[in-house]
């Protein structure tokens, strides 16, 4: 089977820097990526890591451990619009396909 | 303007009804993939496709049927609808799988009560 965890709730304050972390158990591994959700709105892409190592695009970047499982998405000076919930998700390779897997959410606070 | 579209947007039936949500990318994407959000369990894979007639099981595909008979289209079909399939549904779609990038871009979502 495959799996996420990541944390349920962040909550930080604006111009803060706030780390979500992301642990997967998965059959096959193609990348972790990360998206962002508004309340009532549609996922949107943030970040995908294929590689070990760091991505920065702007002020979000995402980190990948491949031998430990394990990523996290870094948001700095953080905005009140960043509010929002935020998923890791594995694209895997279960029976040879390619499957989505995603997290459970966390759910990011910025208070002024 | 390049997006997802899924119809309807709201819909609210009766178990055994059957039903239908559509779902159409102007991208050119390979792939495409159908996704329920229920509260504290984040997107769950119900089916996807690689390409034209190739469909595999999501996480979630039971109760559900999809179809890829053009590349544009990827509709999916509820034969029996129960109650426990009251969701939100989104639609997704990206380049490729992941061989190059895993940029998914979301369909708006259906919100579907079974009663």
């Amino acid at each position: 089977g495959q799996s996420l965890e990541q944390p349920s709730e962040v909550t930080a304050v604006e111009g803060a820097i706030v780390q979500i972390n992301c642990t997967y158990q998965t059959s096959g591994f193609y990348g972790l990526s990360w998206y962002q959700q508004h309340d009532g709105g549609a996922p949107t892409f943030l970040s995908y890591n294929a590689l070990d190592g760091l991505e920065e695009t702007g002020r979000f970047s995402s980190f990948l451990s491949r031998s430990d499982s394990y990523g996290y998405l870094l948001l700095q000076e953080l905005q009140m619009k960043d509010s929002a919930s935020y998923f890791c998700a594995v694209l895997g390779a279960e029976n040879y396909g390619q499957n989505f897997v995603f997290g459970p959410g966390t759910r990011l606070s910025v208070l002024p | 303007e390049a997006q997802v579209t899924q119809n309807p947007r709201y819909l609210i039936t009766v178990t055994g009804k059957k039903l239908t949500v559509t779902c159409s990318q102007n991208m050119n994407h390979e792939y495409m993939s159908w996704y329920r959000q229920d509260p504290g369990l984040g997107l769950r894979q119900i089916y996807y496709s690689m390409n034209v007639e190739v469909t595999d099981k999501g996480d979630v595909p039971e109760g559900y049927k999809v179809s890829r008979k053009e590349k544009r289209n990827f509709p999916l079909i509820l034969e029996s609808p129960s109650p426990n399939q009251t969701s939100l549904y989104f639609c997704a779609s990206s380049f490729s799988g992941g061989f190059y990038t895993d940029t998914q871009y979301f369909g708006p979502g259906t919100r579907l009560t079974v009663l």
